[in-house]
């Protein structure tokens, strides 16, 4: 089983939907969570980490099941803007700044 | 405020040539992360430095890749000799460690012809 799996997509969704995808992880002593952005030819960007009671920023509302192992993300009310691949990164149990282990991406498409 | 910095943002060179990469990372973060991204493979650590010491090399594909950090503010990652496969986007990242998250530099476009 791979460490960090996401669905690659694409997903093609219209413009205002919501859509949600999630991330499955197999270390189950993970500790950190995040969701990365990452636009065509540029570098991946933090988008909001993670926090076991589930966060949201503004349209974006990340979760987290650690009984499962997965995360998840929900873009609401989505704009032609948020067409990126998102990245699922999950951080190991060790300390400092090892086990961070990046997903392959989710390709996500707004259509006008 | 500078983010982490990354030189060069384009390389072309034949297969054999020696490739250096540098990178500043933000200042007063202490960890420093070397990636590699393809399409068939993703994101990939090659290496990473905790306080300008390399902890973790295995990501490192074999022994035509070395990395330094011969202080805080800077980071090579050389290749030598080059070959097609190592064509890539080469992102260093720098973070101050624990659980906080990375943040990016643009990136090494490289291509090996």
């Amino acid at each position: 089983r791979k460490e960090v799996e996401q669905d690659p997509g694409p997903f093609n969704v219209p413009e205002g939907a919501t859509v949600a995808f999630n991330c499955t992880y197999s270390n189950s002593a993970s500790q950190s969570f995040f969701w990365y952005r990452q636009d065509c030819r540029k570098e991946p960007k933090l988008l909001m980490s993670v926090y076991s009671s589930g966060n949201e920023d503004g349209r974006f509302t990340a979760q987290l099941n650690r009984a499962s192992q997965y995360i998840s993300l929900l873009i609401r009310d989505s704009k032609l803007s948020d067409s990126a691949t998102y990245l699922c990164v999950v951080k190991g149990s060790g300390g400092g700044a090892d086990g961070l282990t990046f997903g392959k991406g989710t390709h996500l498409i707004i259509q006008p | 405020d500078a983010g982490v910095i990354q030189s060069p943002r384009h390389e072309v060179t034949e297969m054999g040539q020696e490739v250096t990469l540098r990178c500043k990372p933000i200042s007063g973060h202490n960890s420093l992360f070397w990636y590699r991204q393809t399409m068939m493979r993703g994101l990939e650590l090659l290496i990473y430095f905790n306080n300008n010491v390399p902890i973790d090399d295995s990501g490192m594909p074999e022994d035509r890749f070395s990395a330094k950090m011969p202080n805080a503010s800077f980071s090579t990652l050389k290749i030598q000799p080059s070959e097609p496969r190592d064509s890539a986007v080469y992102f260093c990242a720098s973070s101050s460690g624990g659980i906080q998250p990375q943040h990016f530099g643009d990136g090494t476009r490289l291509s090996i012809l």
